[in-house]
Formats: structure tokens, sequence, C-alpha cells
């Protein structure tokens, strides 16, 4: 079975810092995608960053990064330079084969991000 | 290019009634997927279509119902509901192009049902 980690259940930053949002995840798939969007307090979930299991370069979106690590089964996603509009709702998430062509996500269950002024 | 929409935004319903929700796909996209968020539960899979048909359900029971019709637009259906059933219902759409783990899913603002 796919799993999704996130330990972190509420992280603060200052704003204009860096901040990173850990990310474990377990499959036995050779082939998978992982994501990590943003949930607002209205509740839209916005993609933020994708890695594939088979990209040797580290993602990056903007201020946005993916600090992938697949032997540690890690994918940690850095948000640099901190905005108080980045105080949201952060959701790592992977995607394998679910049968039938079918690809469904696996979601963690969130790390809540305040940032401070 | 227009995102997902969802409606209606909030729904109130009384238990054993049931509801219906919309959601309007980006368009050119073929596939749409079906969430259900709570406190307790997190981010739960409820079904995905492609093309009109069902090609994945989740752990649900069957009192939750979906189609998808030729535009691609799609609609759930929750019948007899449940206290439990108090969620923000999201929509996913994703183009499905290249029909693996790239394909992102994007998503709309979400139906909030209270069950009273």
């Amino acid at each position: 079975a796919q799993k999704i980690t996130q330990t972190q259940p509420g992280m603060f930053v200052q704003e204009k810092e860096a901040v990173t949002l850990d990310c474990t995840y377990d499959t036995s798939d050779q082939s998978y995608g992982l994501f990590w969007y943003k949930q607002p307090s209205s509740g839209e979930m916005i993609f933020l960053i994708y890695q594939g299991s088979y990209d040797e370069q580290n993602a990056t979106e903007g201020r946005y990064s993916l600090n992938f690590q697949k032997a540690r089964k890690s994918a940690n996603l850095v948000i640099s330079a901190s905005q108080l509009g980045d105080s949201a709702m952060y959701f790592c998430a992977m995607s394998t084969e679910s049968g039938g062509g079918s690809y469904i996500p696996t979601f963690g269950r969130g790390t809540s991000l305040i940032v401070h002024p | 290019k227009a995102g997902v929409t969802q409606t209606p935004r909030y729904l109130i319903k009384t238990r054993g009634q049931q509801v219906t929700l919309s959601c309007s796909p980006i368009s050119g996209h073929r596939s749409v997927s079906w969430y259900q968020q709570t406190p307790g539960q997190g981010l739960q899979f409820l079904f995905e279509y492609f093309s009109e048909t069902q090609r994945n359900k989740g752990n649900f029971p069957g009192r939750f119902s979906g189609r998808q019709f030729s535009n691609s637009r799609s609609e759930m259906n929750v019948s007899t509901l449940e206290l439990g059933d108090s969620a923000l219902y999201l929509c996913a759409s994703s183009p499905r192009t290249s029909g693996g783990h790239t394909d992102t899913q994007y998503f709309g603002p979400g139906t909030r049902l209270t069950v009273l």
C-alpha cells in the first residue's frame, strides 16, 4: 500500500525566511510522481510542484523547490523567502498506478504553516 | 484557461436527504476525480471518471455515486445523508494525456456540505 507521512502538524516561520516542510513516502513501485499542494483557508487545493521518480534534478518552481532524496524516500518542500500569503495547509501527495490505467494520488495529513510578520 | 469550477460552494441539508454536487473541469481535461475532506479522515478519494466511465473507486458506501457527461462535466450524488457526510467535497481534473503519474490534478474550490 502507498503511504505518505507528514510528521509536522504545524510550522511557524518568520516572514522572508526559508522553511522546509517534511514528507516521506512508502511505495514498492519504481515509477511514481510526487506532488505538493497548498490549501488556504478558502479550501481550494493549489498545485505547487511535481517531481517524477526518475527525475535526477530537484524540481523548482519560483520560490518552491522539492528536495528529493530517493534512497531515503523523502520529498521535502522548501519555500524560500516566506511571505504572509504562504500561510496555509500544505499537502504532500504521491501518484502511483491504481489499476486500470488509473493513477490516484495518496495524500498526507498535511502541515499547517503560519508565517509571522 | 478557466479553472475547475464547482457548484454550489455551500450547502446545508438534513439527515435523510440527498444532494447532487457539480464539477466542471478545465477545458480539455478528460479525467475528473472526487475527494472528501474532513478534519478527522483527511483527504479521501471517492472516485475517478474518464471519458464517461468510472475508472476507480475509493472505499465509500454505495450512497455515494457519480457520473460524467460527454462534455467531461461531472456530478456526484449522495443519497440518504448522514451527519458524518458533512465535509468539503473537492473535485479535481487532469488531462490524462500522458496516462501516467506525471498527470497533475487541478482542484476546484470545493463544496462545503453541512448535514444537520
